[in-house]
């Protein structure tokens, strides 16, 4: 199985700050890599998928880069609605499988 | 709109059975794969299951092989998880997902809002 493994597990940042959070996989990739937010309670909803496409309603200020085993997920100015948690997944092979998930709290 | 509703979930005693649904609307629901995924609570996302479009194929993960079948009703827009032989390790939130299927990858949206299974005595 490919393994995903997100850093930082947790992260603390200020509105209309910069924020990366990185995902690594265990092999190449390629940009099989999705990203999905969710916030306490809620289902993860899709935000980029195929490593740097941006989903459909997704704000302008998420953005996605990245191939082979090195991702990054960023958001240009923090919102507070951007408080949550944030999971890659990898579609290269099955099993399907995501990073453990960062939390992006409130400083 | 696109709709997933899961229901079935529930405390249930180790050993004992449940069946998850996941009703779809919005959507034709026989073109597409369908997973089921869960979260321990305060853990992170698994995968459990999928199905293909017609339900000719299935896959499960190893620690639910053999215990939990996955299957769907494509006349009655309805996914299935039966679940037998429970563990106290299955206790999670059970979400259904569609896969999107496309030549730069897969990827699941949208999700079901989840649906809570319980095992413990």
């Amino acid at each position: 199985d490919i393994q995903m493994t997100q850093s930082p597990s947790s992260l603390s940042a200020s509105v209309g700050a910069r924020v990366t959070i990185t995902c690594r996989a265990s092999q190449n990739i390629i940009t099989y890599l999705n990203w999905y937010q969710q916030k306490p309670g809620k289902a993860p909803n899709l935000l980029i998928h195929a490593a740097s496409i941006l989903q459909n309603g997704v704000p302008s200020r998420f953005s996605g880069s990245g191939s082979g085993t090195d991702f990054t997920l960023t958001i240009s100015s923090l919102q507070t609605e951007d408080f949550a948690t944030y999971y890659c997944q990898q579609s290269y092979s099955t099993p399907l499988t995501f990073g453990q998930g960062t939390r992006l709290e409130i400083e | 709109e696109v709709q997933l509703v899961e229901s079935g979930g529930g405390q249930v005693q180790p050993g004992g059975t449940l069946r998850l649904s996941c009703a779809a609307s919005g959507f034709t629901f026989s073109n597409y794969w369908m997973y089921w995924v869960r979260q321990v609570p305060g853990k992170g996302l698994v995968w459990v299951s999928h199905i293909n479009n017609d339900g000719t194929s299935t896959t499960y993960a190893d620690s639910v092989k053999g215990r939990f079948t996955i299957s769907r009703d494509n006349a009655k827009n309805t996914l299935y998880l039966q679940m037998n032989s429970l563990r106290g390790e299955d206790t999670a939130m059970y979400y259904c997902a569609r896969e999107i299927p496309d030549y730069r990858g897969n990827w699941f949206d949208p999700w079901g809002q989840g649906t809570l299974v319980t095992v413990s005595s």
